[in-house]
């Protein structure tokens, strides 16, 4: 079966500062993509970054980056410069053909 | 606007009610899915159209769900007989068949603001 497993519930940060969010799925194909998706309070899910599996650079959207790594099935997303509207709960998602497969989730907190 | 457009955003109802939801997806998009959340958990999967059929049900969806996409277009989620449990968000996302890449497994996939049921 395909899992995605966030491990952090919530996660703080002060405002301009680094974070990493981390997240380990397990699957058995080999060409698959990952995601991640921000859903601020009370706002619709929007697609922050996406990792096709198998490109070995890892993708970059702005102050958005994600760590990579195959072999080990993680795939950790960095937010530089933290910004207040960067506040919200944060999805990991592992796309299977017809369907996304979803962490719980892990509630960013930016401290200003 | 041009996104995925979901109404009721709110919906009240008492235990053993019918209750009916709409999505209409980004127009280009022949891909149309429903998932349900709940409070602090990531989506789950209900169901998944290509154009209007439908080719994929969670086992989360029992037999008091029906969901249906006449023209492939629009998407309606039905709930009969709601049970508190049903209480969740239910969200709607479409993608395109291809992505930006033309590989048909891309799926990124577009959500609409959801509709809140809550069961009384």
């Amino acid at each position: 079966a395909q899992t995605v497993t966030q491990s952090q519930p919530e996660m703080s940060v002060q405002e301009a500062e680094t974070v990493t969010l981390s997240c380990t799925y397990d699957t058995s194909e080999s060409d698959y993509y990952l995601f991640w998706y921000k859903q601020p309070p009370s706002r619709q899910m929007i697609l922050v970054i996406r990792q096709e599996a198998y490109k070995q650079q890892n993708a970059t959207e702005n102050r958005f980056s994600v760590n990579f790594q195959k072999a080990a099935k993680s795939f950790s997303l960095k937010i530089s410069d933290s910004q207040l509207g960067d506040a919200a709960m944060y999805f990991c998602a592992l796309d299977s053909n017809y369907q996304l497969i979803w962490g719980a989730g892990t509630k960013l907190i930016i401290k200003p | 606007d041009t996104g995925v457009s979901q109404n009721p955003r709110h919906k009240i109802t008492k235990r053993g009610q019918n209750v009916t939801f709409r999505c209409d997806p980004i127009s280009e998009h022949n891909r149309l899915y429903w998932y349900r959340q709940t409070l602090g958990q990531g989506p789950e999967f209900l169901t998944y159209f290509q154009n209007e059929a439908q080719l994929e049900k969670s086992r989360l969806l029992s037999d008091r769900f029906s969901a249906e996409r006449p023209k492939g277009s629009f998407s309606t989620l039905e709930i009969q007989r709601t049970e508190q449990g049903d209480s969740a968000m239910y969200l709607c996302a479409s993608s395109p068949e291809l992505g930006p890449s033309g590989r048909t497994t891309y799926n990124e996939q577009f959500f609409g603001p959801g509709t809140r049921l809550t069961v009384l």
